[in-house]
């Protein structure tokens, strides 16, 4: 499998701050990243795909001036929330998509998480 | 994707094999099942997909039938660890999660 690290693991910040995530894909090269949002007690919810060198596509109902997304780079993938407020207190995970030439290959390998709270 | 129906919770004793259900009766020829668990405050753990044929890994067997309208997950001796949500999702590569099942294994 692949090894994806998420940091930070945990974060409190006040609300009207931004915090900002990072997903990095450590033994290969990720042209694509994923972002998921769970709330407690319900399933991951897509938020977003990330390709590297292009514009995150976003779900519907994600506003993307709120969740910022950059994949700048093959191996990094970072979704900033700006101006949190308490609504926005949620496990976030990001995914990496180990594609292979062909489909059987396409498998997802996630991070750990990151769990905001926004007081 | 495909929806998919997953038991609300299974129970399983250590040490015996774990048969874990899920229905897809609407995936499209190009999807594949895909089995990944959560366990508490953690991200999705991959365990194996396939397409038509049976798979196996080491952790798991996957059972798909002939009409690929359901599918088995198979833990063959399930411990303490396996305790935890496990998602079925019939996708290709994005993936939609549903509400899976919570297993819990006891001694």
């Amino acid at each position: 499998g692949a090894v994806v690290s998420q940091h930070p693991s945990r974060v409190i910040c006040k609300s009207g701050t931004s915090v900002k995530i990072e997903c990095r894909s450590l033994d290969f090269q990720a042209t694509t990243m994923f972002w998921y949002r769970q709330f407690p007690k319900q399933s991951l919810m897509l938020m977003a795909t990330s390709n590297e060198g292009s514009k995150a596509t976003y779900e519907q109902g994600v506003e993307k001036d709120k969740f910022l997304i950059n994949h700048a780079s093959l191996t990094l993938s970072t979704l900033t929330v700006t101006s949190a407020h308490p609504e926005d207190s949620s496990f976030y995970i990001c995914s990496v998509l180990l594609a292979g030439a062909f489909r059987a290959k396409n498998i997802q390998y996630f991070g750990a998480g990151t769990r905001l709270s926004v007081l | 994707d495909a929806k998919t129906t997953q038991p609300t919770s299974m129970d399983c004793a250590e040490g015996r094999a774990a048969n874990l259900p899920c229905n897809h009766s609407t995936i499209s020829g190009n999807e594949y099942v895909y089995w990944y668990r959560q366990i508490h405050s953690q991200g999705p753990q991959y365990i194996i997909h396939g397409l038509k044929n049976n798979e196996t890994n080491e952790m798991a067997s996957l059972i798909i039938t002939e009409d690929r309208k359901s599918s088995t997950l198979i833990l063959p001796h399930a411990t303490l660890r396996d305790t935890a949500v496990y998602y079925c999702i019939a996708g290709y590569s994005t993936l939609t999660f549903g509400k899976g099942t919570m297993l819990l294994v006891s001694p």
